[in-house]
């Protein structure tokens, strides 16, 4: 069964550091890009970050770049997202996502939560 | 930076058509996609490269993107379609994600 499991996530005070993990299963993982989506509460769907099979093209949204670092180690099946200088509007479920092969998202993970909150 | 443009709701009636738009700059030069997402529940590709089906997604769901506008059409509208639809593209290496349609059958 293809798989992405987020983790990672909790309750973190502004300015603090977190990572997140996301366990890939079901394909082969060093063949696809990757990516992160974040929801804010009650909100719509925003691109975070986006990492190339090899890791040799990464983006940021103008949001988090400089702030957060995308990474992934393909002899683990895993994806990350480093996250520092949190800041409140930082608070949303964070999805790992599938990339197709250069257009949609066809798998998700359930997500994994982070409020940003003092 | 890129914008996606979307209603922000949409009603249709039970075996009716619902049509779903979204808009931007030049959007047809670029491939659209469509996600469905249910209260509590992760994103669905529904419509990738425009107008193609994943599989298991109904033939009811179909695609179209010319000029400025991409259209996401349901045909037949049932009660499991209601949901949140959002449409997507990318903008050189960035990812856009428009603000998402609520679609209420009724």
């Amino acid at each position: 069964e293809v798989q992405l499991v987020e983790s990672g996530g909790g309750l973190v005070q502004p300015g603090r550091s977190l990572r997140l993990s996301c366990a890939a299963s079901g394909f082969t993982f060093d063949d696809y890009a990757m990516h992160w989506v974040r929801q804010a509460p009650g909100k719509g769907l925003e691109w975070v970050s986006g990492i190339s099979w090899n890791s040799g093209s990464i983006g940021y949204a103008d949001s988090v770049k400089g702030r957060f670092t995308i990474s992934r180690d393909n002899a683990k099946n895993s994806l990350y997202l480093q996250m520092n200088s949190l800041r409140a509007e930082d608070t949303a479920l964070y999805y790992c996502a599938k990339e197709r092969r250069g257009d949609a998202f066809d798998i998700w993970g359930q997500g994994t939560m982070v409020t940003v909150s003092s | 930076s890129y914008e996606l443009t979307q209603p922000p709701s949409v009603s249709v009636s039970p075996g009716q058509t619902a049509s779903i738009t979204c808009s931007g700059d030049k959007l047809g030069d670029k491939y659209a996609c469509w996600y469905q997402q249910k209260p509590g529940q992760s994103p669905v590709l529904v419509i990738y490269q425009d107008s193609k089906r994943p599989s298991g997604i109904p033939e009811r769901f179909s695609g179209s993107n010319s000029g400025n506008t991409a259209t996401l059409t349901i045909s037949g509208t049932q009660a499991m379609d209601e949901a949140d639809y959002y449409c997507q593209a990318w903008d050189s290496i960035h990812v856009v994600f428009g603000g998402g349609t609520k679609l209420t059958v009724l």
